[in-house]
């Protein structure tokens, strides 16, 4: 079992629409879950992140995460099609030199 | 706002042959990272380096990589003896600190061609 899964997508969705991204993980040390955007021909960019379960919101971006399930979520309300993009889910260990594992990331597009 | 560089965008090469690729990290920062992402594939950690050494290593960085800070604004990936399936994206990143929650910023990555 891969330690990250991430449907790669793509993911279509109407402008103005929720969006909901997901991943899953086996790995049980993973405590810090981050959600990063990658514009095409662009590096990852760090949105959010979370440590241990529940919830953090900023702006128009939710992170959930449910340890019990191993699954994380980002939701995006009020979709724009600057959203346009793929969103990579990542998460470590507790420990300092503990690597980040990163899903394969979901590609998103918002249709005007 | 600052942000990490890297050069160049794209760089081919014939197999067997040495590349380097280059990054300038945030200037206040102290922790280097080279990831990379092979086409329609994950991002994958390759090495960290702190203190002119390198702290952590994957599986993947074997003898043919190495890691160098040449000056105290450079930050350099050197593959000895390219391979085909060294082709990928390359991504160098830069932190404050070494913590899970301390943030990785990434540079734009270059695009590594092996024929």
């Amino acid at each position: 079992q891969k330690e990250v899964e991430q449907d790669p997508g793509p993911l279509s969705v109407p402008e103005g629409a929720i969006v909901s991204l997901n991943c899953t993980y086996s790995n049980s040390a993973f405590q810090y879950f981050m959600w990063y955007r990658q514009y095409s021909r662009k590096g990852p960019e760090l949105l959010m992140y979370t440590y241990s379960s529940g919830n953090k919101e900023d702006g128009r971006f939710t992170a959930q995460v449910d340890k019990s399930s191993k699954y994380i979520s980002l939701f995006i309300r009020d979709s724009q099609p600057s959203d346009s993009a793929t969103y990579l889910c990542a998460m470590s260990g507790w420990n300092r030199d503990d690597k980040i594992i990163f899903g394969k990331g979901t590609r998103l597009h918002i249709l005007p | 706002e600052p942000e990490v560089t890297q050069t160049p965008s794209h760089q081919v090469t014939q197999m067997g042959q040495e590349v380097i690729l280059r990054c300038v990290p945030i200037s206040n920062h102290l922790y280097f990272y080279w990831y990379r992402q092979i086409l329609g594939q994950k991002v994958e950690f390759l090495v960290s380096f702190y203190n002119n050494e390198i702290s952590e290593k994957s599986e993947i960085f074997d003898d043919q990589f190495s890691v160098e800070r040449p000056d105290g604004s450079n930050f350099t990936l050197k593959i000895r003896s390219t391979k085909l399936e060294d082709s990928a994206m390359y991504f160098c990143a830069s932190s404050e600190g070494s913590g899970s929650t301390d943030t990785q910023y990434f540079g734009p990555g270059t695009r590594l061609t092996v024929l």
